[in-house]
Order: C-alpha cells, then sequence, then structure tokens
C-alpha cells in the first residue's frame, strides 16, 4: 500500500522539448509529493514539492501537476536543457510521520 | 551554512567486520533520516529521529542494524557483521520538525562490503 510507482524508467527528449514525468500512489494518507534530481555521484537533491492543497505548482521551467482523485502527479520539465540530464525520484511522505516512500526513479536524457 | 555532513565518504569493510557511518544534520534541524539507495533496490528508508527521539525504525534490517542519535548535532548508523549484500550508498537527511517536510540530503556514505 504504501508505494510510488514512477513511469517511465529513462526518457529521451530533445533540446527545447518538454520532459513529462509521472507517478502515482496507492495510499490516501500521503499529503506531501517532493521530487528530487540526482546527477551521477551526488545526492538527490530538492527540486520542487506539492501538497494536495493545490493541483499546480511552478518553478521556473519545472511544473508539478497534481491529481488526487485519480492520485497521480507529475513532473513537468519545460524547454528541457542538456544540463537537466539526471535520474527523477517522485515521493511521497504522510504529515505526522515525515519519512519519504522514494519511486523507482527516471533516468532523462536531454540531447542537444 | 553548511549541509548535511556525511563522514566517511567511502568505506572498505571485510565481510563480518562492523562499519559506523556518521551524520551531522543542518544546524537547527531537529529531524534526522536514514536512507540506503542500491541500482536494485532504489532509495529505502531505513529510520528516522525527531528531537533525538526514535521515531520510526521500520526500514531497519533488525538483527545487523542500530541507529543513535546521541545528541542534537549528530548521528551513527551502525552495521554489525557486515554483509557484501549491505554494499550501498548510506543518505543521511534533515529536516526542520513543525510541518517542514523538506529533507535535506548529505553526500553519502558508500559502504563496500568485500
Amino acid at each position: 500500500q504504501q508505494q510510488v510507482r514512477q513511469s517511465p524508467q529513462s526518457l529521451t527528449v530533445w533540446e527545447g522539448e518538454t520532459a513529462i514525468l509521472n507517478c502515482s500512489y496507492e495510499d490516501s494518507t500521503f499529503d506531501y509529493f517532493p521530487w528530487y534530481h540526482q546527477f551521477p555521484g551526488e545526492s538527490p537533491a530538492l527540486l520542487i514539492a506539492i501538497r494536495p492543497v493545490s493541483n499546480k505548482k511552478e518553478d521556473g521551467r519545472f511544473t508539478i501537476f497534481f491529481n488526487k482523485r485519480e492520485k497521480k502527479f507529475s513532473l513537468h520539465i519545460a524547454d528541457s536543457q542538456p544540463g537537466d540530464s539526471a535520474t527523477y525520484f517522485c515521493a511521497a511522505s504522510t504529515g505526522g510521520n515525515y519519512k519519504y516512500v522514494f519511486g523507482a526513479g527516471t533516468r532523462l536524457k536531454v540531447i542537444a | 551554512n553548511a549541509g548535511v555532513i556525511q563522514t566517511p565518504r567511502h568505506k572498505v569493510t571485510g565481510k563480518g567486520q562492523e562499519a559506523t557511518l556518521w551524520c551531522e544534520p543542518i544546524s537547527g534541524h531537529s529531524a534526522v533520516f536514514w536512507y540506503r539507495q542500491t541500482i536494485v533496490q532504489g532509495l529505502e528508508f531505513l529510520t528516522y529521529f525527531r528531537n533525538q527521539a526514535p521515531i520510526d525504525d521500520s526500514g531497519m534490517p533488525k538483527e545487523r542494524f542500530s541507529a543513535q542519535m546521541p545528541n542534537q548535532s549528530h548521528s551513527t548508523l551502525k552495521i554489525q557483521s557486515t554483509q557484501p549484500q549491505d554494499s550501498a550508498v548510506y543518505l543521511c537527511a534533515s529536516s526542520k520538525t513543525g510541518g517542514g517536510y523538506e529533507q535535506y540530503f548529505g553526500p553519502g556514505t558508500r559502504l563496500t562490503v568485500l
């Protein structure tokens, strides 16, 4: 029940395109949904996060779309750049116990 | 402000030896989390402390793993009788409590068990 599913496993886009990464969950008690990116040899770094009071959160080129009814959320990276090439992880946590449940990751490659 | 500090960055042990990993959270953060990352299992939660008290250790292998937080400035993860399957990157993260969900990760300790 405490699972977060992430797709696709890998994604290749051209520079300038919008990359779309998807996640879904089952546990309706989850109330915080962050996205992290991780570059090779580095640790995960927080990119953007959303709480279910909103269905959209934007930060520059990065946007989270959240669908509470379908228990899905996605990360859209607009105008993708080669420097965005990394592994992206979605996660979820529940208020009161803040541990993260992570998705399996999406390896994004942006081709110039 | 320094981020989360983890030492050592790399540790190599022989099978059956003990490994102790250290974490210093960001100053002012009162929640500390330990995760493990492998290619096969991905990012797995191990344990977490809030205000130095253990809150949830549901991810810890019970027999050989233990964690402590003796003061607000550091936490340790100890693995006894290490096995090759313990090889992983062990990540420590910290966050504020009281609704502060954002977790900030340290650089990790890469443990290799030969």
